[in-house]
């Protein structure tokens, strides 16, 4: 079964210090791994796709990564405004049009 | 551009009333359809996919049936509403046949009492 896990939960760091969201999964054959912002009450705005172990994405302070059997979520010195829940989510080849999310990372920045 | 509405943005109903929540695509034609579910402080759970009209797949077995009566409306429906379909319900479209990302709506939030 395909599934797809995030940690940790929450993270709380101090404006400036970085750290890593992690995202493993199992599934048959990853057509894709998507990552996600999320801020509170609204929908999920999208941020990165990854197809192939060994590529990187980046996009301002976040830079995405991709393994054989996880994705890393980097945070480069963060500022406030990057406090959401970040969700990770798989495209599986067995079945291309379903993607599944993992539970998700609540990241709080404090100034 | 493409867009996608979805309505109403909340909603609270008794238990054992019906329900029915929409959601339309603009200006893509026939894109994948999703209804999600988001239970508070909790990912994403995957309720119903459809590849087109009339197509769906359920993942969650319970009292919530789907429908796609024109290329870019999906209705999430129920007969009668239980207090554990309370959550956030997301409606998301992508590019058929692509490995491309979910576009979402706002959501609608739903609390049965």
């Amino acid at each position: 079964e395909d599934q797809v896990t995030q940690s940790p939960e929450a993270l709380r760091l101090q404006e400036g210090e970085s750290s890593s969201l992690n995202c493993s999964y199992t599934v048959s054959g990853l057509r894709g791994l998507f990552w996600y912002r999320q801020d509170p009450g609204k929908g999920p705005e999208f941020l990165f796709t990854l197809y192939s172990a060994g590529e990187e994405k980046e996009k301002e302070r976040l830079k995405a990564t991709l393994t054989k059997k996880e994705s890393f979520l980097h945070i480069t010195a963060p500022k406030p405004e990057d406090s959401a829940t970040y969700l990770c989510a798989v495209q599986a080849g067995s079945s291309a049009s379903k993607i599944i999310f993992g539970s998700g990372t609540r990241l709080s920045i404090r100034p | 551009s493409q867009t996608i509405h979805q309505w109403p943005a909340t909603l609270v109903q008794p238990v054992g009333s019906p329900l029915s929540l929409e959601c339309t695509v603009e200006g893509t034609s026939n894109p994948n359809l999703y209804w999600y579910r988001q239970a508070a402080g909790r990912g994403l759970q995957l309720l119903f996919y459809s590849v087109g009209i009339g197509q769906i797949s359920s993942e969650v077995p319970q009292n919530l049936s789907a429908s796609r009566p024109q290329d870019r409306q999906f209705i999430l429906s129920s007969k009668k509403l239980l207090l554990s379909d309370s959550g956030f319900y997301l409606c998301a479209w992508s590019v058929p046949d692509t490995s491309g990302s979910l576009h979402f709506g706002n959501g609608t939030r739903l609390t049965v009492t």
